[in-house]
C-alpha cells in the first residue's frame, strides 16, 4: 500500500525552465511533507518541507505547494540548473518525530 | 555544519553471517531513524529511537535489532544475514521539539552487500 505516490519515474527540463515535480498522498494524517534531493550512493538531502497548516513554501529557487482537498503536493525548480539533476523523494510523516513515508522517486534530468 | 557519520561506507558479508552498522546523529539532535533502501525502491523505515528509547518500529525483520547509547549514537545489528538484505541502510536524525521538529537528516549511508 503506497501511501506516497510520485507518478512521473523521470523528467526532463531544459536549463533555465520550470521543473515541477508531483507526489500525491492517501493519509489524510500527515501534516508535514518534505522534499529530499538525493544523488546515487549518497544519502537523501532535505531541501524544503511544509506543514499540513500551510499551503505553500518558498526558499530561493525551490517552492512546495501544498492541496490538502486534492492530497497533492508539488516542488517547482526555477529557473532549473544542470546540477539540479538527481532523483527527488518526496515524504510525509503524520506525528511529531514520526518516521517517514517516502514516494517512489522522480529522477530529474536537466539539459543544458 | 557536522553532518550525520555512519560506519562502515560499504561491507561485504557472506550469507548467515552477522553485521553492525553504526550511526552518530547530528550533535544535540535527541532522534535517530534507521531506513533501509533496495535496489530501484524507495527508503523503507526501520526502527527509531528518542532518548535512548525505542520510538517506532518498521518492518523490521526479527534478526535485526538496534539500540541507541548514552552517547546518542545508535547501532544496527544484522544476524543470520540473507542475500535480500543486500540495501542501502541510511541513518538519519533529528531534534524533536526544535521549530522544524519533523526535519530528519540523512547520513550518507552503508551498502551492505550480502553474497
Amino acid at each position: 500500500d503506497q501511501q506516497v505516490k510520485q507518478n512521473s519515474p523521470s523528467l526532463s527540463v531544459q536549463e533555465g525552465r520550470i521543473s515541477i515535480l508531483n507526489c500525491d498522498y492517501t493519509n489524510s494524517m500527515f501534516d508535514y511533507f518534505l522534499w529530499y534531493k538525493k544523488y546515487p550512493a549518497e544519502g537523501p538531502t532535505f531541501l524544503i518541507s511544509i506543514s499540513s497548516i500551510k499551503d505553500k513554501n518558498e526558499d530561493g529557487r525551490f517552492t512546495v505547494f501544498l492541496n490538502k482537498s486534492a492530497k497533492h503536493l508539488s516542488l517547482h525548480i526555477v529557473p532549473s540548473q544542470p546540477g539540479d539533476s538527481a532523483v527527488y523523494f518526496c515524504a510525509a510523516s503524520n506525528n511529531q518525530g514520526g518516521k517517514l513515508i517516502f514516494g517512489q522517486g522522480t529522477e530529474l534530468s536537466v539539459k543544458p | 555544519a557536522a553532518g550525520v557519520i555512519q560506519s562502515p561506507r560499504h561491507l561485504i558479508k557472506e550469507k548467515r553471517e552477522t553485521a553492525t552498522l553504526k550511526c552518530y546523529p547530528i550533535p544535540r539532535h535527541d532522534t535517530v531513524y534507521w531506513y533501509q533502501q533496495g535496489p530501484g525502491q524507495d527508503p523503507q523505515f526501520l526502527i527509531s529511537f528518542y532518548e535512548k528509547m525505542q520510538s517506532d518500529k518498521g518492518s523490521i525483520p526479527d534478526r535485526f535489532s538496534a539500540q541507541q547509547f548514552s552517547d546518542y549514537h545508535s547501532e544496527l545489528n544484522m544476524s543470520s544475514l540473507e542475500l535480500g538484505d543486500s540495501a542501502l541502510y541510511f541513518c538519519a536524525s533529528s531534534l524533536v521539539g526544535s521549530s522544524s521538529t519533523d526535519t530528519q537528516y540523512f547520513g550518507p549511508g552503508t551498502r551492505l552487500t550480502v553474497l
